[in-house]
């Protein structure tokens, strides 16, 4: 059993659905990220929660909404999105903050907005 | 602000060295990261640097140069499976990473 894992790998929904994106760390980290990953872009950080406590929201659109109900399941609930929003969602996680220690990635959700 | 660059493409033949570079410009420096990530998978850690020099892992090396803003990473004797993006990172002053938009490396036969 892979570190991280996220379901469900693909997601293909309408502009008025309501879905969410799962994932779940094995690692006992503290810190549990999602990120968002485009063709040819940087990846970008959505938010951040350590110990259960978000930590950082880096400026993202309400229609993205996390929820950390304890410190290995991490949830990314989506409404109302764009087709713009179509990419690779990655979720992450930590022993602590990203940049103090190394980060672990799950397989990533691929999104699909139409 | 932070910046981070590194090329997009590069083209290699199995059996060959080829190295990545990375430049990077931060407010702090707390190291820096390669990761790899081969099409439709996770990024996968492969180095941390925090110290200038060169740090060899198997076939793999990273190098580090602080006072430069530079960094790049050596892959030796090239297999196909080594055909995937490298991407470098390095933690803000929020220890928050910045990444760069990752390097494409494909390995002809």
């Amino acid at each position: 059993e892979t570190g991280v894992t996220q379901t469900p790998r693909h997601l293909v929904m309408g502009m008025t659905n309501k879905k969410s994106l799962k994932c779940e760390q094995h690692l006992g980290h503290n810190a549990m990220y999602w990120y968002k990953q485009s063709a040819k872009k940087p990846l970008e950080l959505m938010f951040v929660y350590s110990l259960e406590e978000r930590v950082e929201n880096n400026s993202v659109p309400s229609r993205f909404s996390p929820e950390c109900p304890n410190s290995s399941h991490l949830f990314l609930h989506l409404h109302t999105l764009q087709p713009e929003d179509s990419a690779l969602y990655l979720c992450a996680s930590s022993l602590q903050r990203a940049g103090v220690d190394t980060i672990y990635f799950g397989e990533g959700s691929w999104l699909t907005v139409v | 602000g932070q910046n981070i660059d590194q090329p997009t493409e590069m083209t290699a033949t199995e059996g060959a060295i080829v190295q990545i570079n990375c430049t990077y410009q931060t407010s702090g420096f707390n190291g820096l990261f390669w990761y790899q990530q081969h099409a439709g998978e996770a990024p996968t850690f492969l180095s941390y640097n925090v110290l200038d020099g060169l740090e060899e892992k198997g076939r793999f090396s990273s190098f580090l140069s602080r006072s430069k803003g530079y960094s790049y990473l050596l892959l030796k004797e090239l297999q196909m499976k080594d055909s995937a993006s490298y991407l470098c990172a390095v933690p803000d002053s929020n220890y928050q990473l910045i990444w760069g938009a990752g390097t494409k490396l494909i390995i002809k036969p």
